[in-house]
């Protein structure tokens, strides 16, 4: 079945500086992609969904790509802020099973 | 906007104990899901519901009940608890089960097995 790699498990970071975090996938037919963040203390909240057919996705201070050649998918902080600190994993599904994997989880800290 | 509850948000159990979860959703939606994320694990799924009475297993059933009584609620059991265990419980509803539904996610339920 599926599997997906999310990248790095722990990333600290200043503030302003861009931070990224990476998911591999394996299954070449996925082809609706997630990115969900945990606030401390708080439930899992949809960032972005994104279709197969859009390579690039903006969203409100980061971006997200996918790579469907490489079976990529990244999300991109371009001025990470102390708001940003959380974790963030990824998901993915459509494919053989159709079934929603989900990455193991970045745990991103932003210091001020 | 609706919100999903679960209760209770911490939970202390003995080795060998029965332990039910519970959720309630007031979005509407259609399908339910339990899932268990452990520190460095990710999210596993084990049970979701697709309606009222419904239940599929996912990945990580064994060891677990549920049950799906109401539209808005879907309860989880832990049927023997194991020694040292802990781990969040998850639960999330979706307006219907197709691949492209946004997942809402309640704030979990903290277990720890003593």
């Amino acid at each position: 079945g599926e599997q997906v790699e999310q990248r790095p498990p722990h990333l600290s970071v200043r503030e302003g500086d861009s931070a990224v975090i990476t998911c591999t996938y394996t299954d070449p037919n996925s082809y609706y992609f997630f990115w969900y963040k945990q606030e401390p203390g708080a439930s899992l909240q949809l960032l972005m969904k994104v279709f197969s057919s859009t390579e690039i996705n903006e969203g409100q201070g980061f971006t997200v790509l996918l790579n469907k050649k490489d079976k990529r998918l990244s999300l991109n902080l371009t001025a990470a802020h102390p708001g940003d600190s959380a974790a963030y994993f990824c998901a993915v599904t459509g494919g053989s099973n159709a079934k929603l994997t989900f990455g193991k989880g970045t745990k991103l800290s932003v210091k001020s | 906007g609706g919100i999903i509850t679960q209760t209770p948000k911490f939970l202390i159990g003995q080795e060998g104990q029965k332990l039910t979860l519970k959720c309630q959703q007031n979005f509407n939606h259609d399908t339910m899901y339990w899932y268990r994320q452990d520190s460095g694990k990710g999210l596993r799924l084990i049970y979701y519901s697709i309606t009222e009475n419904d239940l599929q297993k996912g990945d990580l059933s064994e060891g677990y009940d549920a049950s799906r009584e109401k539209k808005s609620s879907f309860s989880l059991t832990v049927t023997s608890a194991q020694k040292n265990e802990m781990a969040v419980f998850l639960c999330a509803s979706s307006i219907g089960g197709g691949n492209a539904e946004t997942l809402y996610f309640g704030s979990g339920t903290r277990l720890t097995v003593l």
